[in-house]
């Protein structure tokens, strides 16, 4: 149950896209279809905001978007806007004998 | 609405007990399995635990196992977690969290912080 691998950090400018990476194993993101992504802002709780990989729970900007290829999932934010500094946390479905989650390291994106 | 409130965190000493418990409202709660997700201070969310609808099923992460346990009480739409032999690095907000088959969903409650010093 290792943590997934996310950059420690990543940035862009208003209107300009940042794309966030998300590694770990066939035995979590590569293996299942049940990744998801969390934003945080400080003091806050973790929000869910993209789930199975893809799919966006309702109230979601489209601007937010997932993918995965192979053990690598990735959140892209089209069209950066201020309120969108924030941490993201990316967690995977783990399988195998002793099922459960992973969450990610954490990468805090900064809007210039 | 869904209703997540946790409670029975506070100050305990190391290898101290506690037992966390989470009110869960606004929904049906003995159709969904639960988790316990824990968030230390400065650091990312880390599954704790999971309970499946029924309770049979019950899983922890390698960091908890031995010394955690997880239940709940559909009679009072109520999950636990009981924490025992409690260490420094427990340290951390403890959230109950509502599963969905093969991820943590975005129901989470406010937290209820767990410190463990001497």
């Amino acid at each position: 149950q290792s943590a997934l691998t996310q950059p420690p950090s990543a940035s862009g400018s208003p209107g300009q896209s940042v794309t966030i990476s998300c590694t770990g194993t066939s035995n979590d993101v590569g293996g299942y279809g049940y990744v998801s992504w969390f934003q945080q802002h400080p003091g806050k709780v973790p929000k869910l905001i993209i789930y199975e990989v893809s799919k966006r729970p309702s109230g979601v900007p489209d601007r937010f978007s997932g993918s995965r290829s192979g053990n690598t999932a990735s959140l892209t934010v089209s069209g950066l806007q201020a309120e969108d500094e924030a941490d993201y946390y990316c967690s995977s479905y783990v399988g195998g004998n002793n099922p459960g989650y992973v969450f990610g390291t954490g990468t805090k994106v900064t809007v210039l | 609405e869904v209703q997540l409130v946790e409670s029975g965190g506070g100050l305990v000493q190391p290898g101290g007990s506690l037992r966390l418990s989470c009110a869960a409202s606004g929904f049906t709660f003995s159709n969904y399995a639960m988790n316990w997700v824990r968030q230390a201070p400065g650091k990312g969310p880390e599954w704790v635990s999971y309970i499946s609808r029924t309770g049979e099923s019950v899983y922890y992460a390698d960091s908890v196992k031995g010394r955690f346990t997880i239940s709940r009480d559909d009679a009072k739409n109520s999950l636990f977690l009981q924490m025992n032999s409690l260490r420094a690095e427990d340290t951390a907000v403890y959230y109950c969290a509502r599963d969905s088959s093969g991820y943590v969903t975005g129901y989470w409650g406010q937290g209820t912080l767990v410190s463990v010093s001497s």
